[in-house]
């Protein structure tokens, strides 16, 4: 039972241009919602989070969008760098699950020069 | 990767073989957890800890057992290596609050044969 799922395996994007990472849940409980970057053989790096009280949260270049009534976020990258490129994991905590995060599958994002 | 050591980094070991992977912190954080990361399924929460012999299972525990007599150190055991629990394995230590999410070690790639 995924209950964390990024139903896109890779994305390739131009320098320059938006990248955009989709991941959607299933469980209600949810109220906390972060974004993962891993380059190979490293582990992974947080990047940004939204709780669920808001619906838009931006750092920099990364804005994470959430939609709860379709139990849906995203993070958009403006503009892409190739050193972007990674595999971004979405994850999700909340409920009785607190403090534990449930990952999504990855996404592989490569930024073409 | 801001305090967090993770032992050995690589190891292969023979099925039936018990293995020990240790992760080390010097944040003196309360939180740990460990993972592990397979193709297609992310990363999957095996055990974590709330404190020094307070530890809990999460959704992939079976064949896995942990421990934590220092508040500096959570270690994972395969009781009996399996080619199933091949994988690369992070630990992660922190708690989810204001815009932070947990931070991993680089990570231990354990391959059973």
């Amino acid at each position: 039972d995924q209950q964390v799922k990024q139903n896109s395996p890779s994305l390739s994007v131009q320098e320059g241009r938006i990248s955009i990472l989709n991941c959607d849940y299933t469980n209600s409980m949810f109220d906390y919602f972060l974004w993962y970057k891993k380059y190979p053989a490293e582990g992974p790096t947080f990047l940004i989070s939204i709780s669920s009280i808001k619906d838009k949260n931006e750092d920099g270049r990364f804005t994470v969008f959430l939609n709860k009534s379709a139990k849906h976020l995203s993070l958009h990258i403006v503009p892409s760098q190739p050193g972007d490129s990674a595999v971004y994991f979405c994850a999700a905590a909340g409920g009785t699950s607190y403090g534990k995060l449930t990952f999504g599958q990855g996404t592989i994002l490569t930024v073409h020069p | 990767d801001a305090g967090i050591t993770q032992s050995p980094r690589h190891k292969v070991t023979e099925t039936g073989t018990p293995v020990t992977l240790r992760c080390h912190q010097t944040e003196n954080h309360r939180y740990m957890y460990w993972y592990r990361q397979d193709p297609g399924h992310g990363l999957r929460l095996i055990h974590y800890s709330y404190g020094v012999k307070d530890t809990d299972k999460g959704e992939v525990s079976d064949g896995y057992s942990v421990s934590r007599s220092k508040t500096e150190d959570f270690l994972l055991t395969l009781e009996s290596a399996t080619s199933s629990q091949t994988s690369v394995y992070f630990c992660a230590i922190g708690i989810l609050q204001g815009n932070y999410g947990y931070t991993f070690g680089s990570g231990t790639r354990l391959t059973v044969v």
